[in-house]
């Protein structure tokens, strides 16, 4: 049972440089979310998902872009990568959105220089 | 002020002890409530949800306190492996952007 996995787990990349970090989920969960995970923040909201080809912005969502073409993968770009987008992203599926809580997938330790 | 506050720790205690940790929320209209566990380096991991009613689970208790605003989790008889980070989550209505995270606890257990 894969789960929810993230690609790749570590990545170096420079300024002004565009990079995909992918999520891909075997339960078929209809919501898929992207966090990231800062110092003295918690976990916030970057871009969520409720369904294929339907995204919407979560609290941070400034200089990201997502897109939900399949159920099972939701990738998150940095189109232009900026040293404040150093982080580790989490991407996270649920089944529903009512009580029911997310599953996280282990993390990208994203590094801009 | 922030959604979710929590004492950030670290607390360090001795195995077999009993520590608790609060979490407080600021929307009286929060609906749901949940503990996670988040070992160093790692995914955050659903340790348990928190029921009005309050809930156990093996040496975890989570309880649910609406006139005050907080959640809590008590751990029983600590093991080395309790060691983490736990983090408080509410849900503070409908919606799947409605969901926040403390910044976590950090307990310690030493043996």
């Amino acid at each position: 049972d894969a789960g929810i996995t993230q690609s790749p787990r570590y990545k170096i990349t420079e300024t002004g440089r565009q990079v995909t970090l992918m999520c891909h989920q075997t339960w078929s969960h209809s919501y898929m979310f992207w966090y990231r995970q800062d110092l003295g923040h918690g976990l916030r909201l970057i871009y969520y998902s409720a369904a294929a080809d339907i995204t919407d912005k979560g609290e941070v969502p400034d200089g990201y872009v997502v897109s939900r073409s399949k159920t099972e993968n939701f990738p998150l770009t940095l189109e232009s990568a900026t040293r404040s987008q150093t982080s580790v992203y989490f991407c996270a599926s649920s089944e529903s959105n009512s009580n029911q809580p997310q599953h996280f997938g282990d993390g990208t330790r994203l590094s801009i220089l | 002020r922030k959604e979710v506050e929590q004492d950030p720790g670290p607390f360090n205690v001795p195995e077999g002890a009993t520590v608790a940790f609060n979490c407080t929320y600021s929307n009286s209209a929060s609906q749901s409530f949940f503990w996670y566990r988040q070992d160093c380096r790692k995914e955050p991991k659903l340790l348990m949800s928190v029921y009005s009613s309050g809930n156990e689970d093996g040496r975890f208790t989570a309880q649910l306190n609406r006139a005050s605003q907080y959640i809590s989790l008590l751990i029983r008889d600590s093991k080395l492996s309790d060691s983490a980070t736990y983090l408080c989550v509410v849900k503070t209505q409908t919606g799947a952007n409605n969901l926040f995270f403390g910044t976590g606890t950090r307990l310690t257990v030493i043996p």
